[in-house]
């Protein structure tokens, strides 16, 4: 079956830590994108693809990096200056390179504070 | 300033009755409106997408009206099963621009037995 997977489900950051969400897909998309998810909140764009080798920064990518140095995978770094990193972490990807194409989500990335 | 605006926040209902989802935007120039079911611990999963020109779109026991006069969209649940407990997202995009989705908070729904 084709779709997105992340992974881990669950993942735990020391201070000072970085630490990487994985995000692969299947459906030989082109354009991924990465989301964070807070209680009460919308959705809020971090980072986004539209083809390989090359990203744009979404709403809030301060404290974030990220590589697309292959069309099925997007991976998501958090980094030590992401000084509130606690959140629900969504991958999603698009057949087309507009962010007017349908997007198809991943599973999520629970990111927590040790 | 565009914003999109879902109500209720949260919603609790019997098994077996209908319920109606209202989502409220100001997203100038209006290109389409989408709704998504997220499970809990899951990823959004969508279930309908609608152009300006299109004001119903069915999905099973789910049907989306939109009103592109006044901006507003609802999703009617006929008949809902337990299975149905979950939040429900409102998407609003713009017509040009690079990054253009406005997300809504969501509606929590809880069926009941």
């Amino acid at each position: 079956d084709g779709g997105i997977t992340q992974s881990p489900k669950y993942l735990f950051r020391k201070e000072g830590q970085n630490v990487t969400l994985s995000c692969e897909q299947n459906l030989n998309h082109d354009a991924m994108y990465w989301y964070r998810q807070d209680p009460g909140q919308g959705l809020r764009l971090i980072y986004y693809s539209q083809i390989v080798n090359d990203f744009q920064k979404g709403d809030i990518a301060e404290g974030y990096s990220v590589s697309r140095e292959k069309k099925e995978s997007f991976p998501l770094t958090v980094t030590s200056a992401q000084k509130n990193p606690t959140a629900f972490y969504l991958c999603a990807s698009s057949i087309g390179q507009s962010l007017n194409q349908p997007q198809h989500f991943g599973d999520g990335t629970r990111l927590s504070i040790l | 300033k565009n914003q999109v605006e879902q109500s209720p926040q949260s919603l609790i209902i019997l098994e077996g009755k209908n319920c109606t989802l209202q989502c409220n935007y100001t997203v100038s120039p209006f290109s389409n409106l989408r709704w998504y079911k997220q499970d809990t611990g899951r990823g959004p999963v969508s279930l309908t997408i609608m152009t300006f020109s299109e004001n119903t779109k069915s999905n099973g026991r789910y049907t989306a009206t939109l009103d592109a006069d006044t901006k507003q969209s609802s999703l009617h649940i006929t008949a809902s099963q337990l299975s149905d407990s979950a939040s429900y997202i409102c998407v609003v995009s713009l017509q040009t621009g690079a990054n253009n989705l406005f997300f809504g908070t969501g509606t929590r729904l809880t069926v009941i037995p």
